[in-house]
């Protein structure tokens, strides 16, 4: 089945550590999106790309890092410079330019202790 | 600036009907979607207008008045598993979506 695999679903980390959170999609799709999802906030970019080895960054990218290597990946590390990571993180893809209609994966609730 | 204003709750009854509104300020607009939000989980993509106009899709419709920066999502015949939480998204200048908060829809039977 086609569709969009993001892990772990659950992470926790200590302060300092930088973590990767996975996400792969066999749906053929160039597009890919990383959202970060808060309590009472709406869905807000952290970084996209449109098309392998190439990305922007989103409305908040600072303490985050991606890469673009292959078609099907686009792996995001949050890092120890993010200074509020506790968040739920929602991976998405989409097959049109120019689109809203997304494909989200299952996400990963990151907790940091 | 880029603004989204939509009600943070509302609850109906199993069988109803229940409208959600949206309203938008966005740099641009390329139309206007809605997103399905079980809680815990991803959205999953409902409908879109582009157009002014109402979009049915079976017991989903939606609306969309460009002039008045407004939208909203209909449902009918109410059932249990909408409990859930619809995530209003324009389609700014950029091509990417401005999100809301969401409204929680609490159904009660």
């Amino acid at each position: 089945d086609g569709g969009i695999t993001q892990s772990p679903k659950y992470l926790f980390r200590k302060e300092g550590q930088n973590v990767t959170l996975s996400c792969e999609q066999n749906l053929n799709h160039d597009a890919m999106y990383w959202y970060r999802q808060d309590p009472g906030q709406g869905l807000r970019l952290i970084y996209y790309s449109q098309i392998v080895n190439d990305f922007q960054k989103g409305d908040i990218a600072e303490g985050y890092s991606v890469s673009r290597e292959k078609k099907e990946s686009f792996p995001l590390t949050v890092t120890s410079a993010q200074k509020n990571p506790t968040a739920f993180y929602l991976c998405a893809s989409s097959g049109l330019a120019h689109t809203g209609e997304l494909f989200f994966g299952e996400g990963s609730r990151l907790t940091v202790l | 600036g880029q603004n989204i204003d939509q009600p943070t709750e509302m609850t109906a009854t199993e069988g109803a009907i229940v409208q959600i509104n949206c309203t938008y300020q966005t740099s641009g607009f390329n139309g206007l979607f809605w997103y399905q939000q079980h809680a815990g989980e991803a959205p999953t993509f409902l409908s879109y207008n582009v157009l002014d106009g109402l979009e049915e899709k079976g017991r989903f419709s939606s609306f969309l008045s460009r002039s008045k920066g407004y939208s909203y999502l209909l449902l009918k015949e109410l059932q249990m598993k909408d409990s859930a939480s619809y995530l209003c998204a324009p389609l700014d200048s950029n091509y990417q979506l401005i999100w809301g908060a969401g409204t929680k829809l609490i159904i009660k039977p």
